[in-house]
């Protein structure tokens, strides 16, 4: 069965630097996603991405997050500059038109020291 | 705001038990509601969806309902085994002019243990 893979599965980064965390969603999907669960917290909604642009981001995907579609298979997901706070499992999602399920990767553990 | 809770936050049942955990939600404009489960260290993998028009879903020993209205979903798990410990989550996507761009808002969880 088709599924979204995630890499890494563990970053660990110093505060300031520059992440990319990286997904190959499902290849007939049209609908993105990027989603953080913090410790212990709930799954919490970051961005989503359709036709090639933005169509819905949180409060919490500020100036710092940027997504991209650079080549038609990968979906990344960009934090400019890193603080502590930022530490979470970060899933990747996608989904087809319609009633149909979002499917999630494994996952990204963000580490920032 | 859309904001989903669950009860209970956790449960603990003999294998073989039929069981109940339960979903709520505060606006009752969803475009559909899913059913995950996440193993320790794992992504969340989709049991089941209902669109908001449906009442009922089932699949093998699940079966989810939704009561709209009343902003209800529960999940049913006929004959547990301890396969079926994990985290359980609630999660809705919200509607917009009839379609959605399919942002979900999840609930907290339920960690269900099975043991034998």
């Amino acid at each position: 069965e088709p599924e979204v893979t995630q890499t890494p599965s563990h970053q660990v980064t110093q505060m300031g630097q520059e992440v990319i965390l990286r997904c190959v969603p499902i290849s007939n999907h049209l609908y993105f996603y990027w989603y953080r669960q913090i410790l212990g917290q709930k799954v919490e909604f970051l961005v989503s991405f359709y036709n090639n642009e933005i169509s819905e981001k949180s409060e919490i995907f500020d100036d710092q997050f940027s997504v991209e579609r650079p080549d038609g298979s990968n979906f990344t997901l960009k934090i400019r500059s890193t603080k502590l706070e930022d530490s979470a499992m970060y899933f990747c999602a996608s989904r087809d038109r319609g009633h149909q399920p979002q499917h999630f990767g494994d996952g990204t553990r963000l580490s920032i020291l | 705001k859309q904001e989903v809770t669950q009860i209970p936050a956790a449960l603990s049942v003999p294998e073989g038990e039929n069981l109940v955990l339960n979903c709520s939600f505060t606006d009752s404009a969803i475009y559909n509601l899913q059913w995950f489960r996440q193993d320790p260290g794992k992504g969340l993998t989709s049991l089941l969806l209902i669109q908001s028009s449906q009442r009922e879903q089932t699949s093998g020993r699940l079966n989810a309902s939704l009561d709209k209205s009343s902003g209800r979903s529960t999940l049913y798990i006929a004959a547990s085994q301890p396969g079926d410990s994990a985290t359980y989550l609630c999660a809705v996507s919200a509607s917009a002019g009839g379609t959605s761009y399919g942002k979900l808002t999840f609930g907290q969880g339920t960690i269900l243990t099975v043991h034998p």
